[in-house]
């Protein structure tokens, strides 16, 4: 069973479109997030939720639009996709309390012509 | 805030020699130091993990140190084997808080 799942792996589209990331977790954790890996291997925190609630939202694009429905659920829309979004982009998962053990999924490589 | 520097950037070693990568960190705030493994398609993973009471810790061949004083941290690999072979990724955070700070990560060859 893969604990944090997200679909889809390979995401290629033009520029001006929109997509969405989804992540699924299983772990039964409080906290998801989304993380951006540029070219440079970079890795970037983008958004976390804590039980459905937007606790980090760093200076992203507001083109860049986050929804969790519930706390196993942890989405990415993107709008009016642009050259620079190019990346990949990992979902996570931690439980609270203690040390925040990021538990990754596999990453959606999203390529933007 | 936080800014995390590693070095080097990429590493090369034979199998059953040992490799190190370090860390330096600017917040004297932060406590807790993780390191990831990033094996090729994947996420990265927790491979080991180091709070700032703490001077040393040990998991079999993977040690890593923590020099509060001097802000940095370094992540110690011993006796090598090509599967070791993956981007590392040290990050620093204050413990039980959502917020983690990477550094730009070390690609490890070990060569068989």
């Amino acid at each position: 069973d893969t604990a944090v799942s997200q679909t889809p792996k390979y995401l290629v589209t033009q520029m001006g479109n929109d997509k969405s990331i989804k992540c699924e977790q299983n772990l039964g954790h409080d906290t998801m997030y989304w993380y951006k890996q540029d070219s440079k291997k970079f890795l970037k925190i983008m958004f976390s939720y804590n039980n459905k609630e937007l606790i980090i939202n760093e200076t992203v694009p507001n083109r860049f639009s986050p929804k969790s429905p519930d706390k196993a659920h942890l989405n990415l829309h993107i709008n009016s996709l642009e050259l620079g979004d190019s990346a990949v982009y990992f979902c996570a998962s931690s439980q609270e309390g203690g040390p925040r053990v990021l538990h990754f999924g596999n990453g959606t490589r999203l390529t933007v012509t | 805030g936080e800014n995390v520097e590693q070095h080097p950037s990429t590493l090369s070693v034979q199998e059953g020699d040992s490799a190190v990568i370090k860390c330096t960190y600017s917040d004297s705030a932060s406590n807790y130091f993780p390191w990831y493994k990033q094996e090729l398609g994947k996420g990265p993973q927790l491979i080991i993990d180091i709070r700032s009471n703490v001077g040393e810790k040990k998991d079999q061949r993977i040690a890593v140190t923590l020099n509060k004083t001097a802000k940095h941290f370094s992540l110690h690999i011993t006796e090598t084997q090509p599967e070791d072979s993956a981007v590392y990724f040290c990050a620093a955070s204050l413990y039980n808080f959502n917020k983690f700070y990477f550094g730009s990560g070390t690609k490890l060859n070990v060569k068989p």
